[in-house]
């Protein structure tokens, strides 16, 4: 159960658009269609953003989208806002039914 | 409004036990399956456990198995996590998780901190 691959920070300016990316196995993102990913601003509890890859939960804006392709998830955030700036983490189902998070990445907006 | 709340935390020494609630209110409790995540002071998050909306299948991160047990009363809307052998890696805020479907989980609580520590 080796935590996902993701880069500890990436950074934008507002309004650009950035992409965080989130490797795995065929063992978990690459086998199944159920990565999530969620929001984290400091001392706060995290939020869904994306379920089984690339579907927004209501509430959560048009400017979040996901992808997969092999291994490899990403979320991308277009149009940058300073309310973005927060830690993302990805999340996948494993072959073994578990759970696995990657390590998080800080996102700041310069 | 739906809502977890943990409760239970706090500081045990090393090889002590502890056990973790979590009430849910606002949604049918009984339908959905219900997980643990934890997260150490300034890490990332870290799956624990799952357990199915019956409480008849649960699963551990290899971390924990063998040491914490996860479980559930449908008729007091409550999870449970309970902690044992603890150790200071063990240290972390504990959130109680809602899953949604899709491998995904859509409402936390606000956490529980857990020291392990002489």
């Amino acid at each position: 159960q080796s935590a996902l691959t993701q880069p500890a920070s990436v950074s934008g300016s507002p309004g650009q658009s950035i992409t965080i990316s989130c490797t795995g196995t065929s063992s978990d993102v690459g086998g199944y269609n159920y990565v999530s990913w969620y929001q984290q601003h400091p001392g706060k509890a995290p939020k869904l953003m994306i379920y089984e890859v690339s579907n927004r939960p209501s509430g959560v804006s048009h400017r979040f989208s996901g992808s997969k392709s092999g291994n490899t998830a990403s979320l991308t955030i277009s149009g940058l806002q300073a309310e973005d700036e927060a830690d993302y983490y990805c999340c996948s189902h494993t072959s073994s039914s578990a759970r696995v998070f990657g390590g998080g990445t800080k996102l700041t907006v310069l | 409004e739906v809502q977890l709340v943990e409760s239970g935390g706090g500081l045990v020494q090393p090889g002590g036990s502890l056990r973790l609630s979590c009430a849910a209110s606002g949604f049918t409790f009984s339908s959905y399956w219900m997980h643990w995540v934890r997260q150490a002071p300034g890490k990332g998050l870290v799956w624990v456990s799952r357990i199915i909306s019956d409480g008849s299948g649960t699963i551990y991160a290899d971390s924990v198995k063998g040491r914490f047990a996860i479980s559930r009363d449908n008729a007091k809307n409550t999870l449970y996590l309970q902690m044992n052998s603890l150790r200071a890696e063990d240290t972390a805020v504990y959130y109680c998780t809602r899953d949604r479907g899709g491998a995904a989980v859509d409402i936390w609580g606000q956490g529980t901190l857990v020291t392990v520590s002489s």
